[in-house]
């Protein structure tokens, strides 16, 4: 099993502010597939982010996923209001998949 | 536009088998792998299983045991979980597999339920 361990838990920003969320992975994940999803109270997630840096489609290309091997990262270039919200990483570089234990962004 | 629902019962007794049903609506369920997840403030976020439009289904290792997963040409898919404990308690999701070409078990999510909770209590 890959365990996924995302940092910091909570980020503390202001709007217009840049994110920089992290996502490590106990092993390398298999052709960098990871993904990344927003998840706003009370809603399901939302996919962002597939094959570690490919916008699904309605995501702002505000979003940005980078990363290889073990280490991965989400960018928000400038936080808006609906942007605070919990993100989660994803792997399926394996056919179990698992995700990470999430990051919250909150507003400072 | 494409919408997935999850129904079933919100309450389940201990020892006892959850069952629950997700209905696709605006697509058609065959040539997708189909997924059952759930969420719960101990564990996080975790994937149960798959199954495919022919009855193919992969499990999560520590889940194999107690689950079922069952699919049907009324555009809706089934999972069954035997012998509950507290610790099934979540709310669970159904959820649209996507997979990099010729690796369909190699999946994320582009299409979620809205979620049902399930607690298991006496």
């Amino acid at each position: 099993e890959i365990v996924l361990t995302q940092s910091p838990d909570t980020l503390s920003l202001s709007p217009g502010e840049r994110a920089t969320l992290s996502c490590r992975a106990s092993q390398t994940v298999n052709n960098n597939w990871l993904a990344w999803y927003q998840q706003t109270p009370g809603q399901p997630p939302r996919l962002l982010i597939y094959g570690a840096s490919n916008r699904a489609a309605g995501t702002p290309d505000r979003f940005s996923g980078s990363g290889s091997g073990t280490d991965f990262t989400l960018t928000i270039s400038r936080l808006e209001p609906g942007d605070f919200a919990l993100y989660f990483c994803q792997q399926y570089g394996t056919s179990f998949v698992t995700f990470g234990g999430g990051t919250k962004v909150e507003i400072k | 536009q494409v919408q997935l629902q999850e129904s079933g019962p919100g309450l389940v007794k201990p020892s006892e088998t959850l069952s629950l049903t997700c209905t696709v609506s605006g697509t058609s369920i065959s040539n997708f792998y189909w997924s059952w997840l759930r969420q719960s403030a101990g564990k996080g976020l975790e994937w149960i299983g798959r199954i495919y439009t022919s009855g193919h289904t992969n499990f999560n290792p520590s889940l194999e045991s107690r689950v079922t997963m069952s699919i049907d040409t009324s555009n809706q898919f089934s999972l069954l979980i035997n012998s509950v404990t507290a610790a099934d308690t979540a709310v669970y999701y159904c959820a649209r597999d996507r997979a990099p070409v010729g690796r369909p078990s190699y999946n994320w999510f582009d299409l979620w339920g809205q979620g049902v909770q399930v607690t298991v209590s006496s």
